[in-house]
C-alpha cells in the first residue's frame, strides 16, 4: 500500500514569487508520481509525471517536479507565479508496471496574490 | 489522452431522489472509474467499472446506493440513490487510458441535495 502527505493544505503566495508544494509518499514498491491540477468548477488535469529515466520532470507551463528516492518526496516548483496559478494542487502515487489505483494526497490550495 | 464528456455538469437534487450521471470517452479504455470528492477534500474512489463485468466497489460504498452500468469501452454511468445531504459532492470520471500511465478525469459533476 501507499500513501501521499501534502504537508500544506494552503499555501499564499504573491504573483512573480516562486513557489514550492511539497508531497512526500511512502510506499514499499517502485512508483509512479503525478502532479494533477484542479481549477475551480473543473476536474483533475495532469500536470506532470514521473514514470522513470530522469528525476527532474517539467510541465509546458513553467511548472517542475523532482523525485528524490532518499527522502521520498516529488516535490513541485515554479519560479514565477501567476494569478491564473490559483488552483488546488494534488499529488499522486502509484504502483509501477501495471494497472494500479493511484492514491491521491488531500490537496494543496495555491492562492496567488496581486 | 482522451476526452472525457460528463452530464449533467451540476445539479441541485431533493433527499430521496435519484440522479445518474453520465461519462463518455472519445476513445474506447478498459479501466473506468468514479471517484467522490466532498469539499475541500481529497478524492475517493467509489468504484472500478471495467466492461463486461460487475463494477468493484471500494471499502464504504455499496451497490444498492451507487449502482454503476458500463455497457461498452466508451461508456459509463454512475447512480447516485437515495440521496440524502451527505451525498453533496463532486463526482468524478476517470479513465485509464493505457495500462500504467495517469488517469484522466471529466470535469465533474457538482451535486447538492437539499
Amino acid at each position: 500500500a501507499q500513501s501521499v502527505t501534502q504537508l500544506d493544505s494552503q499555501v499564499p503566495v504573491f504573483e512573480e514569487a516562486p513557489v514550492e508544494l511539497r508531497c512526500n509518499y511512502s510506499s514499499s514498491v517502485s512508483v509512479y508520481l503525478f502532479w494533477y491540477v484542479q481549477y475551480p468548477n473543473q476536474g483533475l488535469q495532469l500536470l506532470l509525471k514521473y514514470l522513470s529515466g530522469s528525476t527532474l520532470v517539467e510541465s509546458i507551463n513553467g511548472f517542475e517536479a523532482e523525485f528524490n528516492k532518499s527522502q521520498t518526496s516529488f516535490h513541485l516548483r515554479k519560479p514565477s507565479v501567476h494569478i491564473s496559478d490559483t488552483a488546488e494542487y494534488f499529488c499522486a502515487v502509484k504502483q509501477s508496471g501495471g494497472s494500479y489505483i493511484p492514491t491521491f494526497g488531500r490537496g494543496t490550495s495555491l492562492i496567488v496574490h496581486p | 489522452s482522451a476526452v472525457i464528456s460528463q452530464k449533467p455538469s451540476r445539479d441541485i437534487c431533493q433527499r430521496g431522489t435519484s440522479l445518474t450521471i453520465q461519462c463518455q470517452v472519445d476513445s474506447q479504455v478498459t479501466m473506468m472509474f468514479w471517484y467522490r470528492q466532498q469539499p475541500g477534500q481529497s478524492l475517493t474512489l467509489i468504484a472500478t467499472a471495467n466492461q463486461g463485468s460487475e463494477a468493484t466497489y471500494e471499502s464504504g460504498f455499496v451497490i444498492d446506493k451507487f449502482p454503476i452500468s458500463r455497457p461498452n469501452l466508451t461508456f459509463s454511468t454512475l447512480t447516485v440513490s437515495n440521496m440524502s445531504p451527505e451525498d453533496s459532492s463532486i463526482y468524478l470520471c476517470s479513465v485509464e487510458v493505457q495500462e500504467g500511465q495517469p488517469q484522466h478525469f471529466g470535469d465533474g459533476t457538482r451535486l447538492s441535495i437539499l
